[in-house]
C-alpha cells in the first residue's frame, strides 16, 4: 500500500480549474514531485519542490503544500491534459521513495 | 537532447532471473543519481531501486530488497538492473529515470520508454 493517497478520479470541464491532491504524513517533512502520463506513454515530471516547473511544462500547472497534504493545480484545463497524474514524494523513514496511487483526470 | 533507452525485458519463468539495461545520451551521465520505477499492468507507479551519481549509494523497495541489484557504469553512460528470484507480482514495464540531484532524491525528470517484464510460467 502506498504511503501517498491520491482520489483514484477527478473529472473537470473545459477550462475549469482543476485541483489534485496527495496526503501522507510524510509531506509533513518533504515536497512532492508532480507527474503526467498519458495512456501508452512514460511519465513526465510536471512539478517538483515548492513550485518548480521543468522546461518546456505550460504553467497552467501549479504546486502547493499545507501540512499533509499536497495539490497540484490546473488552471484552464485543456482537453490534452486528460491522463493520470501522480505525486512521489520520500516516505515517513526519509530513505526511500513513494508513489502515490495516481489520480485520472477528465476533462469533459 | 536527453534519451534513456532501457533493454532486456522479456519473459521469465518465476524463480528465475533477468538483468535489465539503461543506455543514458545526452547529459553528463555520472552528475546524476538513477532510478528503476516499474508499472504494474494497469496500475500505478511504484518506485524500485535508486542509485547515486557514483554509484557507492543503492536504495531498494521493501519489495525487491534482497532480490534486485542496482548497478551503473559510468565509463559506458549505463544503468542495470540485475532480478532474482522473481515472483509473478514482478510482472509489469520497468522504466529507468533520471534525477535532477546527484545525491537519491525523488524528482525524476526524464523517463525512458520502458522495457516490459513478464513473470510466468
Amino acid at each position: 500500500s502506498s504511503e501517498l493517497t491520491q482520489d483514484p478520479a477527478v473529472s473537470v470541464a473545459l477550462r475549469q480549474t482543476v485541483r489534485i491532491t496527495c496526503q501522507g504524513d510524510s509531506l509533513r517533512s518533504y515536497y512532492a514531485s508532480w507527474y503526467q502520463q498519458k495512456s501508452g506513454q512514460a511519465p513526465v515530471l510536471l512539478i517538483y519542490g515548492k513550485d518548480i516547473r521543468p522546461s518546456g511544462i505550460p504553467d497552467r500547472f501549479s504546486g502547493s503544500s499545507s501540512g499533509d497534504t499536497a495539490t497540484l493545480t490546473i488552471s484552464g484545463a485543456q482537453a490534452e491534459d486528460e491522463a493520470a497524474y501522480y505525486c512521489n514524494s520520500r516516505d515517513s523513514s526519509g530513505d526511500l521513495v513513494v508513489f502515490g496511487g495516481g489520480t485520472k483526470l477528465t476533462v469533459l | 537532447e536527453v534519451q534513456l533507452v532501457e533493454s532486456g525485458g522479456g519473459v521469465v519463468q518465476p524463480g528465475g532471473s533477468l538483468r535489465l539495461s539503461c543506455a543514458a545520451s545526452g547529459f553528463t551521465f555520472d552528475d546524476y543519481a538513477m532510478h528503476w520505477v516499474r508499472q504494474f499492468p494497469g496500475k500505478g507507479l511504484e518506485w524500485v531501486s535508486g542509485i547515486r551519481y557514483n554509484g557507492r549509494t543503492v536504495t531498494y523497495a521493501g519489495s525487491v530488497k534482497g532480490r534486485f541489484t542496482s548497478s551503473r557504469d559510468n565509463a559506458q553512460n549505463s544503468l542495470y538492473l540485475q532480478m532474482s528470484s522473481l515472483r509473478p507480482d514482478d510482472t509489469g514495464i520497468y522504466y529507468c529515470a533520471k534525477d535532477i540531484m546527484h545525491s537519491s532524491g525523488d524528482s525524476f525528470d526524464a523517463w525512458g520508454q520502458g522495457t516490459v517484464v513478464i513473470v510466468s510460467s
